[in-house]
Formats: C-alpha cells, sequence, structure tokens
C-alpha cells in the first residue's frame, strides 16, 4: 500500500513531442505529489508538486495531472527538448506523517533531437 | 545560495575500510536524510534525523551509522564497506513538519563511492 507504482520505465520522444510519465498509488492519505528530475551524476531536483485539492498544476512547460478518485498523477512535458533527457522520479508522502517520501522506480527520458 | 553541499563528490575506498562521507547545509533545514542510490534504481531511505532525533530504515545494515553534531551537518559513516555498498550517496534536507507544512526534500549533488 506503500508503493508508488511508475510507468513507462523508458521513454523516447522526438524534440518538440509530448512526453507524458504515469504514476499511481494505492495509500488514500498521501497527500503530496512532487516530481524530480535527474540528470546522470547529479542529486534529484524537485521539479513540480502538487496537491490533492487541485486537478492540474502547470510551471512552464512542466505540468502535473492529478485524478483522485483513480488515484493516479501524471507529469506532461510540453515541446520537449534534449536537455530534458534525464531521469524522472514521482513520489508521494503525507503531510504530518512520516517525514518520509516514497518514491516511484523512475522512468528515464530521451529526447532526440 | 542556500544549498546542501556533499564532500566529497567522489570517493574511493578498499574493501573493510572506514569511509566517511559527509554533508552540510544552509537552509537551516530540521530534518536531513541519507538515500543509497544505484544505477538505474530510485534513491533508497537508509535514514534521517528530525532535529537530533535519529530515524533508522529497517532494512538499513547495521553497517551504516550516522552522525549529526549540530543542524548544519550530518555524516554518513560505513564501517565495513563491501563491494555492495559502491552506489552514490545522496543528502537531502527538509523544513520538516509544521501546520501547513510539507516534506519538500532537497536534494546535494551526491558522493559516489568506489569500493576496491
Amino acid at each position: 500500500q506503500q508503493q508508488v507504482k511508475q510507468s513507462p520505465q523508458s521513454l523516447i520522444v522526438q524534440k518538440g513531442g509530448i512526453s507524458i510519465i504515469n504514476c499511481a498509488y494505492e495509500n488514500t492519505a498521501f497527500d503530496y505529489f512532487p516530481w524530480y528530475q535527474q540528470f546522470p551524476g547529479k542529486g534529484p531536483a524537485l521539479l513540480i508538486a502538487i496537491r490533492p485539492d487541485v486537478s492540474e498544476k502547470k510551471e512552464g512547460r512542466f505540468t502535473i495531472s492529478f485524478n483522485k478518485s483513480a488515484k493516479q498523477f501524471s507529469l506532461h512535458i510540453m515541446d520537449s527538448q534534449p536537455g530534458d533527457s534525464a531521469t524522472y522520479f514521482c513520489a508521494a508522502s503525507i503531510q504530518g506523517g512520516s517525514e518520509k517520501l516514497v518514491f516511484g522506480k523512475g522512468t528515464k527520458l530521451t529526447v532526440n533531437p | 545560495d542556500a544549498m546542501v553541499i556533499q564532500n566529497p563528490r567522489y570517493q574511493v575506498t578498499q574493501f573493510g575500510k572506514p569511509v566517511t562521507l559527509s554533508c552540510s547545509q544552509t537552509l537551516n533545514h530540521n530534518v536531513m536524510y541519507w538515500y543509497q542510490q544505484k544505477s538505474s534504481q530510485a534513491p533508497k531511505l537508509l535514514f534521517h534525523y528530525y532535529d537530533k532525533d535519529f530515524n533508522n530504515e529497517a532494512d538499513t545494515p547495521d553497517n551504516f551509522q550516522s552522525r549529526r553534531p549540530n543542524t548544519s551537518f550530518c555524516f554518513l559513516d560505513i564501517r565495513s564497506p563491501g563491494l555492495g555498498d559502491a552506489a552514490m550517496y545522496l543528502c537531502a534536507t527538509s523544513r520538516g513538519q509544521g501546520p501547513t507544512d510539507h516534506y519538500e526534500q532537497y536534494f546535494g549533488p551526491g558522493t559516489r563511492l568506489t569500493v576496491t
């Protein structure tokens, strides 16, 4: 019940295309859902996060869509660029509970020029 | 700029030789975390400190220890590194629990540990 399932494991997109990464969870107590971006040899960097009281959050080319009833959330990268090539991790946590994040297994995104 | 700093960035140690990795933060965050990340895997939480309170994950081997002498610094000690401990070690911080807080974690650049 503590798992966050992430798909796909890898994704190849052409420059200018839309990249979509999906995550699903079981624990309805989760109330904070961040996405992290990690480049090779670097630490993960917080990209964007959402709370379940909204269905969508957009920051620049990055959008999180959240479906509370389906217990799913997804990251959309519009106009994907080669510089977006990285590994993306979704995660979930419970405010006021443990300080821990539960991570998905990651998606390696490659954006071809 | 406020940040999470890890030293060294690359560490080579011999099998069984104790090694210490360090992390410092200028964010004045209450919580500090240590993660182990192996190739093509998600970060795996080893333990975390909430202020001085130490919280160990149930599956963290006894070989891994941590110290937090003050708010700004946290150390990861590996007492007898094995070949399987070669990984990227990530330090992260978060502000901690408050009425409207959620656990945004900010990661350092990591230390790549090689065991020979």
